[in-house]
């Protein structure tokens, strides 16, 4: 299996930019994690989906940022408008349960 | 309410020499609890995981975790540092639906 895959690898944009990050699970996982990771707040868990409806999205900082995942291989994080301060490393997560999760390479987002 | 500590934030030894990174949880369940690591630039990767099987469990690379109840603990622990070991370590807790991380421990391995 390829294993989770982000796309892109690397997003530079400017301020008041949509930003759509994109991600694809393993396949037969029915449990996906958006996380973001910086140096000042580690790893947080933004939004968690399982069969592909949102189960706790709590971990959303607000309403610029949204996410979907139309169908059980494919979900998208965005972010509208971007901020500087959205700066960080955004990794998605899956796994078959809600047990052992699986993590993608990430997207490393800079917005000027 | 559920929590995982790393009481170290850095932790540096020497090749050759063993690795101890501590983690410490809270949880009114029993949970599920894993340790993952991340190299510079990576995503995180499944180290080990304890799910109340055999308290003493086994990962990749060489590394061993121990889960003790009595004292809420699962420390991650290598006989012997490689320079590849360098990287940072999550320790991690699952219950149901609830997935927590600790704010991560890094290793420095010296020559």
């Amino acid at each position: 299996d390829a294993g989770v895959i982000q796309s892109p690898r690397h997003e530079v944009t400017e301020m008041g930019q949509e930003v759509t990050l994109r991600c694809k699970p393993i396949s037969g996982h029915n449990s996906l994690f958006w996380y973001r990771q910086t140096m000042m707040r580690g790893l947080e868990l933004l939004i968690y989906f399982n069969n592909n409806v949102p189960i706790d999205d709590s971990g959303m900082p607000e309403d610029r940022f949204s996410a979907k995942m139309p169908n059980a291989s494919f979900s998208t994080l965005k972010i509208q408008p971007s901020e500087p301060r959205d700066s960080a490393v955004y990794f998605c997560a899956s796994s078959e349960t809600t047990d052992t999760q699986y993590f993608g390479p990430g997207t490393r987002l800079t917005v000027l | 309410a559920q929590s995982v500590t790393q009481l170290d934030s850095h932790v540096s030894v020497s090749e050759g020499t063993p690795v101890l990174l501590r983690c410490n949880y809270s949880s009114s369940y029993s949970p599920s609890l894993f340790w993952y690591v991340q190299h510079p630039n990576k995503g995180l990767q499944l180290l080990l995981k304890y799910t109340s099987a055999a308290t003493l469990v086994k990962g990749i690379n060489g590394f061993e975790a121990e889960f003790k109840k009595s004292e809420t603990s699962f420390h991650l622990t290598k006989p012997s540092a490689h320079m590849s070991d360098a990287a940072e370590y999550f320790c991690a807790l699952n219950y149901g639906q609830n997935f927590v991380f600790g704010p991560g421990t890094r290793l420095s391995v010296l020559p």
